[in-house]
């Protein structure tokens, strides 16, 4: 398979302040990651699609100035919350496109990161 | 627009007994894929599982097999043989083939295997 690495995997925060989530994927190029946003007991909900070297698509309802995603090279997608609110602390998950990896969807999960906003 | 149905809230199933977690999918694409993943506590996304809309057989991956019926939109995941450590939230989700590969998820099946 494809091996995709978030970081960090826990990140607690004072309200106000801005906090960068990292999304690599190792073994391969991804012109195209996702992020998820989960609260707890819940599904996970599509926020946008980061597509290196052009700017990201939000699903509506989703507020791009307060999700900033930047997706500069073909291995690094980042969500940087801007001043966070205790209300944006939740598990966000990125996902990246490995294409040609047979019978798997060419979907590869990273690690989650759980962000607490004091 | 795409919609995942996972009907089953809970499940509870006895180690070494099979399992099978229920999905619906709705979808006017031809062109998609259908995914199983699972969620231990710790919260990362393991895949289990993928089936194209196109392919003619049922997928399977040592102990999970999807149980895919395509006229009637489902595609549930069988887990044989569970164990311990398959407790756990269950996903089923789908992305059309035609997209980026968005996923659309279902709502989870949350699965208890009794020892």
């Amino acid at each position: 398979g494809a091996v995709v690495s978030q970081h960090p995997s826990r990140v607690i925060c004072k309200s106000g302040t801005s906090v960068k989530i990292e999304c690599r994927s190792l073994d391969f190029q991804a012109t195209t990651m996702f992020w998820y946003r989960q609260f707890p007991k819940k599904s996970l909900m599509l926020m946008a699609t980061s597509n290196e070297g052009s700017k990201a698509t939000y699903e509506q309802g989703v507020e791009k100035d307060k999700f900033l995603i930047n997706h500069a090279s073909l291995t690094l997608s980042t969500l940087t919350v801007t001043s966070a609110h205790p209300e944006d602390s939740s598990f966000y998950i990125c996902s990246a496109r490995a294409v040609g990896v047979p019978n798997t969807g060419e979907l590869f999960f990273g690690e989650g990161s759980r962000l607490t906003v004091l | 627009a795409q919609k995942i149905t996972q009907t089953q809230p809970g499940m509870f199933v006895q180690e070494k007994e099979a399992v099978t977690l229920d999905c619906t999918y709705d979808t006017s694409d031809p062109s998609y894929g259908l995914f199983w993943y699972k969620q231990p506590s710790s919260g990362e996304m393991i895949f289990l599982i993928y089936q194209g809309s196109y392919d003619q057989q049922n997928a399977t991956e040592g102990r999970y097999s999807l149980n895919f019926q395509k006229a009637r939109k489902s595609a549930n995941l069988v887990i044989s043989a569970s164990q311990l450590g398959d407790s756990a939230m269950y996903f089923c989700a789908m992305s059309l083939r035609g997209s980026a590969r968005q996923l659309t998820f279902g709502s989870g099946t949350q699965l208890t295997v009794l020892p």
